[in-house]
């Protein structure tokens, strides 16, 4: 099976801007997580897709958004760019079992110049 | 809310000895506890999982071992390579309705 594919891997945008980011889960997932991780902060939840509805929400503000589509997979949106939203972005996909055994993509690179 | 506490944030040991990272999580009703190995430009990348109805789970040179009543949970890898170099994340999640909480990540670096 082939893996979590994300899209673009390098993103470069400046101050104001917005951005979308594409993710295509692993065949059969139907559950797709969204995190941010920059040095700092380590990894940070953003939100969970299920079945084209939001099922989980992170302490994020507004300005980051995203939808699933009926085939799973996913996009994100950061509008109003700021310097801090720099940061690899990384989606997971699970299959709906009991545990819900999460499998990450490479990333995007987003860089906010 | 979940929250996982990991340590040491950075570990270095000799190749061919032994390196543990401990988590601890504060929702008792966790019950599924994955670690993730995480190298340079790339996703993390689960390699081992444990579930609440186990104490101990092994993979070859990878052990992990589950204290529900501490709450704390150990990854333990033995006979260390250089290819073990990397970022290792702890996390918990009970139910899997619930979001997926992440410790703050371990850097082994295995010294030749």
């Amino acid at each position: 099976k082939a893996g979590v594919t994300q899209t673009p891997r390098y993103l470069i945008k400046t101050r104001g801007q917005q951005v979308t980011l594409s993710c295509s889960p692993i065949s059969g997932h139907r559950s797709v997580s969204w995190y941010q991780q920059t040095p700092g902060q380590g990894l940070q939840f953003l939100f969970e897709y299920f079945s084209e509805t939001q099922r989980n929400k992170g302490n994020f503000p507004g300005r980051f958004s995203g939808r699933q589509f009926s085939n799973s997979r996913s996009e994100m949106n950061v509008s109003t760019l700021e310097l801090g939203d720099s940061a690899l972005y990384l989606c997971a996909s699970s299959w709906t079992g009991e545990y819900g055994t999460q499998y990450f993509g490479p990333g995007t690179r987003l860089t906010v110049l | 809310g979940e929250n996982v506490e990991q340590h040491p944030s950075t570990l270095s040991v000799q190749e061919g000895d032994s390196a543990v990272i401990k988590c601890t999580y504060s929702d008792s009703a966790s019950n599924y506890f994955p670690w993730y190995k995480q190298e340079l430009g790339k996703g993390p990348q689960l390699i081992i999982d444990i579930r609440s109805n186990v104490g101990e789970k092994k993979d070859q040179r990878i052990a992990v071992t589950l204290n529900k009543t501490a709450k704390h949970f150990s990854l333990h890898i033995t006979e260390t390579q250089p290819e073990d170099s990397a970022v290792y994340f702890c996390a918990a999640r009970a139910g899997s309705r619930e979001k997926l909480t992440f410790g703050t990540g371990t850097r082994l670096t295995i010294i030749p």
